[in-house]
């Protein structure tokens, strides 16, 4: 069975320092794709960055960029110069078949000031 | 195109009572998706339908719960005979048939079941 597991319920980081959030799953697919999605408080989720399973480099997006090792089954996001409006659930997702996400359990950020 | 909405936002309702919620997804996507999120999860999938088409529903989807999807465009979310354990956030996704699978949500119905 396809799975995402988020293993850090809850992180912190000091403003202007840089974090990195865990994702693991499980596929016995070869081509996918991999998603981090941000959800703040009382808002709705957006996508923060994409990886395609093909592609050995990792996806970057400003100042979010992921360590994809595809081998490991490991998709972590990591975030540079924290900002206070980064402070949100972190969700990793994984679609299965052609539509449906399966999500992690989310990790909570915290950016302390 | 303000992307998706859902309507209402809060929903309190009594136990037994049924309980509708609406999704209008962003204007040119055929596709669309119901997933339910429960305090400190991640969301589940409920559903989905591409155009008019319910292509899947997800064994949480007990026969209390019913979604349509007429002419494609809007849906709706029906649940019958609300329990306790139906108190969760009902969020609704769109996406165009070609992308790379990426799902626009909307800001969820959040479910209270007293």
């Amino acid at each position: 069975a396809q799975t995402v597991t988020q293993s850090q319920p809850e992180m912190s980081v000091q403003e202007a320092e840089t974090v990195t959030l865990s994702c693991t799953y499980d596929t016995s697919e070869s081509d996918y794709y991999l998603f981090w999605y941000k959800q703040p408080p009382s808002r709705q989720m957006i996508l923060v960055i994409r990886q395609e399973a093909y592609k050995q480099q990792n996806a970057t997006e400003n100042r979010f960029s992921v360590n994809f090792q595809k081998a490991a089954k490991s998709f972590s996001l990591k975030i540079s110069d924290s900002q206070l409006g980064d402070a949100a659930m972190y969700f990793c997702a994984y679609p299965s078949g052609t539509y449906k996400y399966i999500f992690g359990t989310g990790t909570r950020l915290k950016v302390l000031a | 195109d303000t992307g998706v909405s859902q309507d209402p936002r809060h929903k309190i309702t009594k136990r037994g009572q049924n309980v509708t919620f609406r999704c209008d997804p962003i204007s040119e996507h055929n596709r669309l998706y119901w997933y339910r999120q429960t305090l400190g999860q991640g969301p589940e999938f409920l559903t989905y339908f591409q155009n008019e088409a319910q292509l899947e529903k997800s064994r949480l989807l007990s026969d209390r719960f019913s979604a349509e999807r007429p002419k494609g465009s809007f849906s709706t979310l029906e649940i019958q005979r609300t329990e306790q354990g139906d108190s969760a956030m009902y969020l609704c996704a769109s996406s165009l048939a070609a992308s790379i699978h990426e799902q626009y949500f909307g800001p969820g119905t959040r479910l209270t079941v007293t």
